[in-house]
């Protein structure tokens, strides 16, 4: 069964840190890997989306690496802001899983203070 | 586009009644999905449907669970009767077809509802 665990559980850090929030799934077999933001009260948005071929994706601030054959992925956020305030889940759909099935971790919740 | 919408925001309703969630995806998205959040199990996937026919309801936790999508703008998912331990945040999500490209392969998710059963 897959497991994916996010580290740390939370984490606060002052205005213009860069952020580093890391993914660990145990089956290695992913078909591709999600990154998602959800807010208080709110839904999960899609922020960046890895293909198990692919190493990396980028999206503005944000950068993602994923390392299929050690089971990792890391989310970077650089030059954090307050409105980064949020929980970041990841998520992986397996190869053998029915499609939209995506494991998810149990997120990180991030505060970003001015 | 409006995003994925979902009704109600909130539900609150007492054990053994009949409730009834609805969502309209995302238009030209042939996926829907829906998912359940917990603060014991996180986010888990109930069912979803390819161009409105149910593909993998393996996650519907019980007989008195049941979705429909009677046409490609609308679903919706009931319980019936409901139980305390029913309580969560229920998502929908739509998508395109797996296999397209990376970003059309994305899930979006509309806000949610929040259920509570007394």
């Amino acid at each position: 069964k897959q497991e994916v665990t996010q580290i740390p559980a939370a984490l606060s850090v002052p205005e213009g840190e860069n952020l580093v929030l890391n993914c660990s799934f145990t089956d290695s077999a992913i078909y591709n890997l999600q990154w998602f933001r959800q807010d208080p009260g709110k839904g999960l948005t899609s922020l960046l989306l890895i293909q198990s071929s692919q190493r990396e994706q980028t999206s503005g601030r944000l950068n993602a690496s994923l390392d299929k054959s050690s089971g990792r992925s890391t989310l970077y956020i650089a030059a954090s802001q307050p409105g980064d305030s949020a929980t970041y889940l990841c998520a992986v759909s397996l190869l053998t899983d029915s499609w939209g099935k995506l494991q998810f971790g149990a997120g990180t919740q991030v505060v970003v203070t001015p | 586009d409006a995003g994925v919408i979902q009704s109600p925001r909130h539900e609150v309703t007492e054990m053994g009644q009949e409730v009834t969630l609805r969502c309209k995806p995302i238009s030209g998205h042939d996926y829907l999905f829906w998912y359940r959040q917990t603060m014991m199990r996180g986010l888990e996937l109930l069912i979803y449907f390819n161009n409105n026919v149910p593909i993998d309801d393996s996650g519907m936790p019980e007989d008195r669970f049941s979705a429909k999508m009677p046409n490609a703008s609308f679903s919706t998912l009931k319980i019936q009767p409901s139980e305390p331990r029913d309580s969560a945040v229920y998502f929908c999500a739509s998508s395109y077809s797996r296999g397209d490209t990376a970003t059309n392969e994305k899930l979006f998710f509309g806000s949610g509802t929040q259920l509570s059963v007394l």
